[in-house]
């Protein structure tokens, strides 16, 4: 069965600091993988998305940037974070094609100060 | 603009009772429907979809009802039981590219 880790599960940064939050997803290969977050009262904004090694679409201008290094990780990084970055941060996998669910990570909690 | 809205940021529904959670979208070519539960602090689980070319789907306690006239979805639960105290988002895909709602959050009271 299919597996996805995060970690670390809570984090907390001071500003101008940098960031890397790790996906891992077991058990299947060549996953679509995705980068959410979670902000107070805005729902589950997309971040980025990936349908291969190396490809990464970005889905809105941030301080943050994705890498897939490997076919089934998924890394998240700021080089210098702002206090707006704070939120709960949730990976996600799903197959690829015309599959439309998508399996979630435990998430991280991420805070600025 | 949002193209998922849930304009119902919480409910709160007696035990035993059903819940109905409501969705509206505005993209004519989304083809798949999601609904997500999610508990504090845990990731999203998948719940129960629907495809455009139906109008209901059923899975034990939870209904999901499809209206593309109105672009308008639900997701009933009945009976409405303690654990299904959650945030619920609605989700809507086209070729593949899924969009949440902003959630709502279910109280279910004893």
């Amino acid at each position: 069965s299919q597996t996805i880790h995060q970690w670390p599960a809570t984090l907390v940064q001071p500003v101008g600091s940098p960031l890397s939050l790790e996906c891992t997803v077991e058990g299947t290969s060549n996953p679509n993988l995705y980068w959410y977050r979670q902000a107070a009262g805005r729902g589950l904004q997309l971040l980025f998305y990936s349908v291969g090694i190396g490809q990464i679409s970005s889905e809105v201008p941030q301080n943050l940037s994705a890498s897939r290094p490997q076919d089934r990780q998924f890394i998240l990084s700021s080089k210098k974070l702002l206090l707006s970055d704070s939120g709960f941060y949730l990976c996600a996998w799903s197959l690829g094609g015309s599959y439309n669910e998508q399996f979630f990570g435990p998430g991280t909690r991420l805070t600025v100060l | 603009d949002q193209q998922v809205k849930q304009n119902s940021p919480s409910l709160s529904v007696q035990e035993g009772r059903i819940s109905i959670l409501n969705c509206d979208y505005t993209n004519s070519m989304f083809d798949y429907f999601l609904w997500y539960k999610k508990y504090p602090a845990e990731g999203p689980t998948f719940l129960i979809s629907i495809s455009s070319i139906k109008d209901k789907n059923e899975d034990g306690r939870f209904t999901v009802f499809l209206n593309k006239s109105a672009k308008h979805l639900s997701l009933h639960i009945v009976p409405s039981q303690p654990g299904d105290s959650a945030v619920y988002f609605c989700a809507a895909s086209e070729a593949g590219e899924i969009i949440f709602g902003k959630g709502t959050r279910l109280h279910i009271l004893p």
